[in-house]
């Protein structure tokens, strides 16, 4: 079955790199997203990544993508308080008539200054 | 400026009560969504429309009903049969052109049952 996993919290200091990991089960899967969630508040779109990639970079952000273990991880560079939020990682997966996103269940990230 | 419009952000219920959350958006997209948040789990799909006057069932659809009269609205009705509907509920809205597929979310509704 479809299935995304990711651990639940991440602390890190203020200026340290934060790496959240993610593996997922949908070989097919075209795309995979990582959605960021402040509190009290909606999931908004950080980043995504095809899966011929093997690493997208966008900023302090660099997406890195293993198919053969089917996991995915998020950098953050040089993380600041306002990096504190869930972040979710997400997979677009194929079912019969077409496709819908599956979601982990989402890593709490703790910024400490 | 394009987004989703959800609301009320807080909803108290008492049991045996039917509660609507509204969902609106402006994007012009034809696809929305109903998601549930509990802590430390995923997001989960309540009910799925791709296009007006037309939904699916999601994977948690018991307790719940949706209407798709309109592109921009898409109401959820969390009924008395929902168990357990303490819960934070997020609406989104895709547009099935982008290949990239990704879902815009809502600032979601959290109801709260008394």
């Amino acid at each position: 079955g479809e299935d995304v996993e990711q651990s639940l919290f991440l602390s890190v200091r203020e200026g340290d790199s934060s790496v959240i990991n993610c593996t997922y089960t949908d070989s097919s899967s075209t795309y995979l997203y990582w959605y960021k969630q402040e509190p009290g508040a909606g999931l908004q779109l950080l980043t995504y990544i095809f899966s011929n990639m093997d690493m997208k970079q966008d900023q302090r952000l660099t997406v890195l993508l293993n198919k053969k273990d089917k996991h995915l991880s998020l950098r953050i560079a040089d993380t600041q308080t306002g990096d504190s939020a869930i972040y979710f990682c997400a997979e677009r997966s194929s079912y019969t008539g077409g496709f819908k996103t599956i979601f982990g269940a989402g890593t709490r990230l703790f910024v400490k200054a | 400026d394009g987004g989703i419009t959800q609301s009320p952000k807080y909803l108290f219920r008492k049991e045996g009560q039917n509660v609507t959350l509204s969902c609106e958006q402006n994007l012009n997209h034809d696809a929305m969504y109903w998601y549930r948040q509990d802590p430390g789990q995923g997001l989960r799909l309540i009910y799925y429309s791709q296009i007006v006057n037309d939904f699916q069932k999601g994977d948690i659809a018991e307790g719940y009903s949706v209407s798709r009269e309109k592109k921009e609205s898409f109401p959820l009705t969390v009924t008395s049969a929902q168990k357990n509907p303490t819960a934070f509920y997020l609406c989104a809205s895709r547009d099935p052109l982008r290949v990239t597929g990704e879902l815009f979310f809502g600032e979601g509704s959290r109801l709260t049952v008394l």
